[in-house]
């Protein structure tokens, strides 16, 4: 059974609009949550991060927010760009240990 | 800027053969893993290791093995290659003792089993 989902597989944006991806999760021991982002033929690369004591993250045009009841996680993308097209993972883990990767989110941003 | 390498962007193998896969970093990382991604699947863990010829089970282990004879390198063992094993495999690398550091990737081995 998945711990973390990712309930979007695709995601079409007009370019400089907001992108809003999501991430949902179950194991309320996860107190580390990070984005990553991949292009076609290369490995994923580290976008952001956020910890359980907070819940919000922001880094230029992008920004996590955490809401702990809901065991939900969203990453926003304000404006988004036609290099923003990529595929989209969130990942969790507990007490630093191992990272568990939901299905990822394919964002297409449309110039 | 740490670098991750893996020694095959493609590879095509039968049934029942052994297959290496190789990756070496070059930023001294003490933690080294093994993932594969499939389609809505995401990545799953295969093997990590956080120190030389340490080893640790992820979360889907069978049929695979490992082996790290030097800091450096780590190496992803198909005993006998299955075509549930098509998949693309991803190296990482990190180097901070918990996970929570962000991990590096190579660029990944797409192997496909027939």
């Amino acid at each position: 059974d998945q711990q973390v989902k990712q309930n979007s597989p695709s995601l079409s944006v007009q370019e400089g609009r907001i992108s809003i991806l999501n991430c949902d999760y179950t194991n309320s021991m996860f107190d580390y949550f990070l984005w990553y982002k991949k292009y076609p033929a290369e490995g994923p690369t580290f976008l952001i991060s956020i910890s359980s004591i907070k819940d919000k993250n922001e880094d230029g045009r992008f920004t996590v927010f955490l809401n702990k009841s809901a065991k939900h996680l969203s990453l926003h993308i304000v404006p988004s760009q036609p290099g923003d097209s990529a595929v989209y993972f969130c990942a969790a883990s507990a007490a630093g240990n191992k990272l568990t990767f939901g299905g990822g989110t394919r964002v297409l941003v449309k110039p | 800027d740490v670098k991750v390498t893996q020694s095959s962007r493609y590879l095509v193998k039968r049934t029942g053969e052994k297959v290496f896969l190789e990756c070496v970093q070059d930023m001294d990382h003490e933690n080294m893993f093994w993932y594969r991604q499939d389609p809505g699947l995401g990545l799953r863990l295969i093997y990590f290791s956080y120190d030389v010829k340490m080893k640790e089970k992820g979360d889907i282990p069978e049929g695979y093995s490992v082996s790290r004879e030097k800091k450096e390198r780590f190496s992803l063992i198909l005993e006998s290659a299955s075509t549930n094993q098509t998949s693309m495999y991803l190296c990482a690398s990190s180097t901070e003792a918990n996970y929570n550091s962000p991990l590096h990737f190579g660029n990944g081995t797409r192997l496909t089993v027939t």
